[in-house]
């Protein structure tokens, strides 16, 4: 089993919302990545969890807030995003210290308005 | 630092080959293949290790020139299902902790009856 599961699959938010994205694992993996993705673009990466710890923070606005509860889950909180942020979000997850293959979850379409 | 892809496009017919480059001017720890369908994730292709492997799945194998810092991606006798972007992922391995792939921009192949 190679599954990551995201929560919500779209998102609509306002520009003075907060909402939550959820991501989760249940291959024993002890690293897990945010991405956002433009259109036509790569995934670029935003934050490396690994071991539960906060590893790369890719000098990403305050608006973003990642939090790792468990092993097992990745939040991504949002506030105050502006209409740039809108994008597909990507979460995956990998086992670091083995080939460290990334698993990509279907991610959150986020549209703010 | 983001590894360099070539074509950027390409359009073939069913039946035939295809090859993508995938180029760094870091020493590489290993390159990661992915291809991404419109509107879903990507998806883990394979795996080249530095030391100058060569792997296969299917009709699609991919070499890794460790001098070179390169790998290419050969996709035989291509298929509809072919169709999407395909991204390199670079792993450096630069130190502890450091577990984060850069994406290149991504190589959007059509296959065509």
């Amino acid at each position: 089993d190679t599954e990551v599961t995201q929560t919500p699959k779209h998102l609509v938010m306002g520009m003075t919302n907060k909402k939550s994205l959820k991501c989760e694992q249940h291959m024993g993996h002890r690293a897990m990545y945010w991405y956002k993705q433009k259109a036509k673009k790569p995934p670029e990466l935003m934050f490396v969890y690994s071991y539960e710890k906060l590893s790369i923070n890719e000098s990403v606005p305050s608006r973003f807030s990642p939090e790792c509860p468990n092993s097992s889950l990745l939040n991504l909180h949002l506030h105050a995003l502006q209409p740039e942020d809108s994008a597909l979000y990507l979460c995956a997850s990998s086992q670091p210290l083995a080939k460290n293959i990334q698993y990509f979850g279907a991610g959150t379409r986020l549209s703010v308005l | 630092q983001q590894p360099v892809q070539s074509p950027q496009a390409v359009i073939l017919r069913e039946g035939e080959d295809a090859v993508i480059n995938c180029s760094s001017s870091k020493a590489l720890y290993s390159v990661h293949w992915y291809r991404q369908k419109h509107g879903e994730a990507p998806v883990f292709l394979m795996i080249l290790l530095k030391g100058g492997e060569q792997k296969g799945h299917d009709k699609i194998s991919a070499s890794f020139n460790e001098k070179k810092q390169q790998s290419s991606l050969y996709l035989t006798a291509s298929q509809l299902s072919y169709s999407g972007t395909y991204f390199c992922g670079t792993d450096l391995r630069s130190g502890a902790g450091s577990y984060q792939l850069t994406f290149g921009k991504g190589t959007k192949l059509s296959v065509i009856p």
